[in-house]
Order: C-alpha cells, then structure tokens, then sequence
C-alpha cells in the first residue's frame, strides 16, 4: 500500500521553464490537494479537487494548473516557472473534507 | 489576528517531560480540528483529530475549547523521538483547510 506517491522528488527549473508535478493515491480518497511549504510560511494551498472531476483554487493558485487526471491522479503545472515558485510542493489526499490528510513525501524544486 | 496561531518554540524539554502546545483559530465557524506531526525535512504526518470530547491516543492527549478557540496537545513522558514540529489544522467546513506554522518540539537527554 504505497498511499500517495510523489514525483519527481527534486527538481532544478531555469526561469521560464515549465514543468509537471505527479500525484497519485492508492487509496480511493475522493479529495486530493497540492500545498506549498516555505520556511516560516508553513503549508499552503495551491488547488484542491473535491472529487473527480472538479478543481478549485486554493489560497495561492497563481503561476499554477492542475487537472485531476482520474480519481487515482492530481498534477500540478507550472507553466512558465520563477524563482518565487521555488519551495517544497506536497499532494495530500483524504476520504472527505473533514478527514484528516495523507501526504506524499514532498518534491523539492528550485528555480534558478 | 492570523487565522490559526501556534507558538513556534522551539520547546526544548528533557525526557520524560510534559509538555503542552496549544492552537488558536480565529473563526467561530471552524469544525474539525488536527494535529500533524512533521519531522525534518519530511511530509506531514496525521497525529490525532481533536473531538469536542477530548481524545487521548497513548501518551498524547488533544482538547478543544470552542468557548476560547483553541486546541491542545499535551505529550507525557516525551521521548526523544517525539522531536518535530507539531503542526495545527482547522477547517471551517469547507475544503479549505488551514495549518498553522509549526511548533517546534526539541526532547534532549
């Protein structure tokens, strides 16, 4: 049981450059969420999607896409990626919105 | 006010301390609570939700006080591998959650 899987795990980006983050969960959760983890800024949420089929934005979606692939897959795009973007990114996926959070092991990309 | 608050230490306590963070949030309206653990450089691990009732799981205990708008965590007879950062959620009923920013629990010999 691998829960949710994560890649890449590190990732160095050019200004400019785009790039897509994997998610996937092994667990049938109907919710997924991507989140964002700076130093002193704790986690914060890019996009969710609720259920299949749906995406909303989170508290910091700008320079961000996502598409839930099917109930299984969550990807995060950078289209044109900048140093600001550089942090560590984690899916977390969950039953419902009230359920606590399964998180994968974090992808750390730079942005140089 | 920030929406949730926490202390963020760090705690430096020796083993078989006790030690207590607590969590405040800002909205009335927040109903469901937890607390996660994070160790250096990893994800964030489920710890326990926090129930009206209190709930206690070994030697961790979590309480809410919904009058005063905050949730604890107390740690008894802490190890040291109880090191990290104890982090805070609340969510208001919807899919947003909010984390505090951590406290940081440091357990020496």
């Amino acid at each position: 049981n691998a829960g949710v899987t994560q890649t890449p795990k590190f990732q160095v980006l050019k200004t400019g450059q785009s790039m897509t983050l994997q998610c996937a969960q092994d667990m049938n959760h109907n919710s997924m969420y991507w989140y964002r983890q700076d130093p002193g800024m704790g986690l914060r949420l890019i996009y969710y999607s609720a259920s299949e089929g749906t995406t909303d934005k989170g508290e910091v979606p700008n320079g961000y896409n996502v598409s839930r692939l099917n109930k299984r897959e969550f990807s995060l795009r950078l289209e044109s990626a900048a140093p600001s973007q550089t942090s560590v990114y984690f899916c977390a996926s969950s039953e419902s919105w009230d359920d606590g959070y399964t998180f994968g092991s974090g992808t750390r990309l730079t942005v140089v | 006010r920030k929406e949730v608050e926490q202390d963020p230490g760090p705690f430096n306590v020796p083993e078989g301390a006790t030690v207590a963070f607590n969590c405040t949030y800002s909205n009335s309206a927040s109903q469901s609570f937890f607390w996660y653990r994070q160790d250096c450089r990893k994800e964030p691990k489920l710890l326990m939700s926090v129930y009206s009732s209190g709930n206690e799981d070994g030697r961790f205990t979590a309480q809410l006080n919904r009058a005063s708008q905050y949730i604890s965590l107390l740690i008894r007879d802490s190890k040291l591998s109880d090191s990290a950062t104890y982090l805070c959620v609340v969510i208001k009923g919807s899919y947003i959650p909010t984390f505090g920013r951590g406290t940081s629990l440091i357990v020496h010999p």
